[in-house]
């Protein structure tokens, strides 16, 4: 079992849709993070929780909605997305102290139509 | 200016070459940096891990850092096809991965 599983692994969805990305660590870790991944771009950063608390927000558009309820578990809720949102979306997590070692999920990749 | 530059190639060797991989950076404030592999519709793994200046070496795999040019390097050492994959470098001014900065990565294909 991989340390931090992602489900869906692809989604397809309409501009009108709502569904939400699922993310699971099964390292012990007390953080995670939502990361967005395009094509020859870096990987930015949407959001963070550590010990279940949002820590920061980088601008991200309001329909992309995180939802941590434990230190497990964390989920992306997608609603009225735009066709530019089409992405990979990597789930991470890591461990206080050892912060600058985080461990990525397989990804979802997301098509929006 | 981006805050890290990095070719993204693609960058085509046969097996058993020596690559080197680079990236380019303008804040002088990091001091931890990092590089992960991505393989194709997988998830970035981290592949080294050094703080500040100097080398650090792991099997075939040595990372380089001088802060004094700004420049990092992740250098491979016979290379096989089962290093095909993308290099991302990252890197912080603090052991935090909220601050982590990372390249748009380098595509690279080993051929046998």
């Amino acid at each position: 079992e991989t340390g931090v599983t992602q489900t869906p692994r692809h989604l397809v969805m309409g501009m009108t849709n709502k569904k939400s990305l699922k993310c699971e660590q099964h390292l012990g870790h007390n953080a995670m993070y939502w990361y967005k991944q395009s094509a020859k771009k870096p990987l930015e950063l949407m959001f963070v929780y550590s010990l279940e608390e949002r820590v920061e927000n980088n601008s991200v558009p309001s329909r992309f909605s995180p939802e941590c309820p434990n230190s497990s578990h964390l989920f992306l809720h997608l609603h009225t997305l735009q066709p530019e949102d089409s992405a990979l979306y990597l789930c991470a997590s890591s461990q206080t102290g050892r912060e600058n070692t985080i461990y990525f999920g397989e990804g979802s990749w997301l098509t929006v139509v | 200016q981006k805050e890290v530059e990095q070719d993204p190639g693609p960058l085509s060797v046969p097996e058993g070459a020596i690559v080197s991989l680079n990236c380019t950076y303008s804040n002088s404030a990091f001091q931890y940096f990092m590089w992960y592999r991505q393989y194709s519709r997988k998830g970035p793994e981290l592949l080294m891990y050094t703080y500040s200046s100097g080398n650090k070496e792991d099997g075939r795999f040595t990372a380089q850092v001088d802060k004094s040019s700004k420049y990092i390097s992740l250098f491979i050492r016979d290379s096989q096809p089962s290093d095909s994959a993308t290099y991302l470098c990252a890197m912080s001014e603090a052991g935090s991965a909220r601050q982590l900065t990372f390249g748009s990565g380098t595509q690279l294909t080993v051929l046998p």
